[in-house]
């Protein structure tokens, strides 16, 4: 069973302030971390798939980093705007018998607050 | 481009009561389809995953089934739901060749607020 866990699990920030969280998986037979950001009231929206060691993704003020090495991933959202207050994901693909077929395993997220 | 739909959006049902959840997709063949749930306070879980009609996988026993009649639709079911059984279920879509070297994304619908009261 795969164990991805989240820190923080919630986090207040006023707007402006960069922040930054936390993914942690497993190191041993890694094969891919995705970041999902779910704003309440709608789906689940992916961020990012990250595949390699050192790979570092950016969306506009959003960006993440991948240590598989060490099992951690980090996202950064600098100038946190409150459109940015949702709650992030991350979720690693686990594998069984050789196939995964797209199952992921989910942290339990982290809950962004940004105050006007 | 491919859409997923899912409803209801919002389910107040009494406990004992049977339950259905719809999803389809649009856009695709043979998607691989999934069911998630959030519990209140828990990340988001695995239930079922299906790669075609009538294969059905289950991640966690439970008090729920699922079934895929068609290509592109998936149900979750259950014939007398629980206390424990409320929560946010979410129903995504990803691919059908995904591979470990090519990790595709999953695509969410909005999802369905159950209570079960």
């Amino acid at each position: 069973i795969l164990n991805v866990e989240q820190s923080p699990q919630s986090l207040h920030v006023q707007e402006g302030d960069s922040t930054n969280f936390t993914c942690s998986f497993p190191s041993s037979n890694f094969y891919a971390l995705h970041w999902y950001r779910w704003e309440t009231a709608k789906s689940p929206e992916a961020l990012f798939v990250m595949t390699l060691n050192g790979d570092e993704k950016k969306k506009g003020r959003i960006s993440a980093t991948l240590n598989t090495k060490e099992g951690y991933s980090y996202l950064y959202i600098k100038g946190s705007q409150p459109e940015d207050s949702a709650t992030y994901l991350c979720a690693s693909p686990h594998l069984a018998g050789g196939t995964s077929y797209g199952k992921l395993t989910f942290g339990q997220g982290t809950i962004l607050t940004v105050h006007p | 481009s491919q859409t997923i739909h899912q409803w209801p959006a919002t389910l107040v049902q009494p406990v004992g009561s049977p339950l259905s959840l719809e999803c389809t997709v649009e856009g695709t063949s043979n998607p691989n389809l999934y069911w998630y749930r959030q519990a209140a306070g828990r990340g988001l879980q695995l239930l079922f995953y299906s790669v075609g009609i009538g294969q059905i996988s289950s991640e966690v026993p439970q008090n729920l089934s699922a079934s895929r009649p068609q290509d592109r639709q998936f149900i979750l079911s259950s014939k007398k739901l629980l206390l424990s059984d409320s929560g946010f279920y979410l129903c995504a879509w990803s691919p059908p060749d995904w591979l470990p070297l090519r990790p595709a994304e999953a695509f969410f619908g909005q999802g369905t607020r159950l209570t079960v009261v």
